[in-house]
């Protein structure tokens, strides 16, 4: 089946215990990005990445990092993390960037920072 | 930045009732989308509608575009309570690097 697996489901942690949110795509699909939903703001994009390698901040990179050495793979790393991102987070992936192509979403991430 | 704004932001209906949501956008598109979210899970592609399309069938949605008014509506026909959800429009960001979502029209079906 083709999806988008992110791990884990549920986290509480604690402020600035290092976590990472893992995603993977079974599609070959050449672009993954990460999103952040909070109530009244919507989803915003935090960082993307167009193929291997090539990676590039969205509009609120800041306290979260990312990597893709493989195609199939795109964690998202949180160094530091603090209250404010507590959030709902959802990696995507689509064939290509852009609004010629659906994008396929994970089931989400919901994050707690206490 | 470009973005969809959906209206109504919520909605309630009856089961077998039709379901009208609208987005606007502010600047030019190539495509436009509708995703789906039930309650707190990840965003489902329903439909793509280009912009030399006016309109375009998905099953019970029905999906049309007026590019002069910088404007979509999602229509979902004959509502069941599985379509209770949230509906939001997308499009593209300015740098092609990203979809833009509007805040979500939230659709309540009861039976």
């Amino acid at each position: 089946e083709a999806q988008v697996t992110q791990n884990p489901r549920y986290l509480i942690t604690v402020t600035g215990k290092k976590l990472t949110v893992t995603c993977s795509q079974n599609m070959n699909h050449e672009y993954m990005s990460w999103y952040r939903q909070d109530p009244g703001l919507g989803l915003r994009q935090i960082y993307y990445s167009m193929n291997v390698e090539v990676t590039d901040k969205g509009d609120v990179p800041e306290g979260y990092k990312v990597s893709r050495k493989e195609k199939r793979n795109f964690p998202l790393i949180l160094e530091s993390p603090s209250p404010n991102q507590t959030s709902l987070y959802f990696c995507a992936s689509s064939l290509r960037a852009g609004a010629n192509y659906g994008y396929t979403f994970g089931s989400g991430t919901r994050l707690t920072v206490v | 930045s470009q973005q969809g704004e959906e209206d109504p932001q919520a909605l309630s209906i009856q089961e077998g009732e039709n379901a009208t949501m609208n987005c606007s956008y502010k600047t030019s598109i190539n495509n436009l989308q509708w995703y789906r979210q039930n309650s707190g899970r990840g965003l489902v592609h329903l439909i793509l509608i280009r912009s030399n399309e006016r309109e375009k069938h998905s099953g019970r949605l029905r999906v049309t575009l007026d590019t002069s008014k910088k404007s979509s509506s999602l229509l979902i026909t004959a509502s069941r309570a599985a379509d209770t959800a949230s509906y939001f429009c997308a499009t593209d960001n300015q740098a092609g690097t990203a979809l833009i979502f509007g805040k979500g029209t939230t659709l309540s079906v009861s039976s």
